[in-house]
């Protein structure tokens, strides 16, 4: 089955710098990789998502690369904000709204 | 709409009660997914559900029972807990077939077995 995995498990950042976050996959066949954010006991709510056939996606300070002959994709954040203190999960799946395989998350704090 | 609803919130068990969690979404998707989230790691999936009356197993469903007997509901069943089972359970739906459309996540149940 699918295997995805996450780095870093924490990233601290200073307030307007940038975060960047890398998952790999290993199934070949996963052409749909969405971003989670999970704040404090909450559920996890999606933030950017990105298809095969699309290099790269952009949302205003978030971007998500993806690199299929490499089977991995990154999540940026650009002008940090204290608000971006979370944890953000990357997954993958052989398709948009079927079953979904996370990484282990990335806890991100903004310090101020 | 109230998109996915979790019910309860937290629960403490007893080991060897059961125990079942109920998932509600009324956004009419076809697409149902149980995860369960261990302290500081990621979602695994328990079960999941194509459609009313279809069932299947995910990467971790030792332990548990699923049944979908209508588009919207999606309850857990726990019938001997044990302490591994302590974790955080997260209810998803998505929709698949035309328009297909991202998972949305329940705000959770938060279960400890004692």
């Amino acid at each position: 089955g699918e295997n995805v995995e996450q780095h870093p498990s924490t990233l601290s950042v200073q307030e307007g710098d940038s975060a960047v976050i890398k998952c790999t996959y290993s199934d070949s066949a996963s052409n749909y990789f969405p971003w989670y954010k999970q704040e404090l006991g909450k559920g996890p709510q999606l933030i950017i998502d990105i298809r095969s056939n699309v290099g790269e996606k952009k949302d205003q300070r978030i971007a998500v690369t993806l690199n299929k002959t490499a089977k991995h994709f990154s999540l940026h954040i650009t002008e940090t904000q204290p608000e971006d203190s979370a944890v953000y999960f990357c997954a993958a799946s052989k398709a948009a709204g079927n079953k979904l395989t996370f990484g282990g998350g990335t806890r991100v704090l903004v310090k101020p | 709409n109230a998109g996915v609803t979790q019910t309860p919130k937290f629960r403490i068990l007893k080991i060897g009660q059961s125990m079942t969690l109920q998932c509600a979404q009324d956004m009419n998707h076809n697409y149902m997914y149980w995860y369960r989230q261990d302290p500081g790691m990621g979602l695994k999936l328990i079960y999941y559900s194509v459609g009313a009356g279809i069932t299947d197993k995910g990467e971790v469903p030792n332990g548990y029972n699923v049944s979908r007997s209508t588009t919207e509901d999606f309850p857990l069943r726990l019938e001997l807990a044990a302490p591994s089972q302590t974790s955080v359970y997260f209810c998803a739906s998505s929709y698949r077939g035309g328009r297909n459309t991202e998972a949305f996540f329940g705000q959770g149940t938060r279960l400890t077995v004692v």
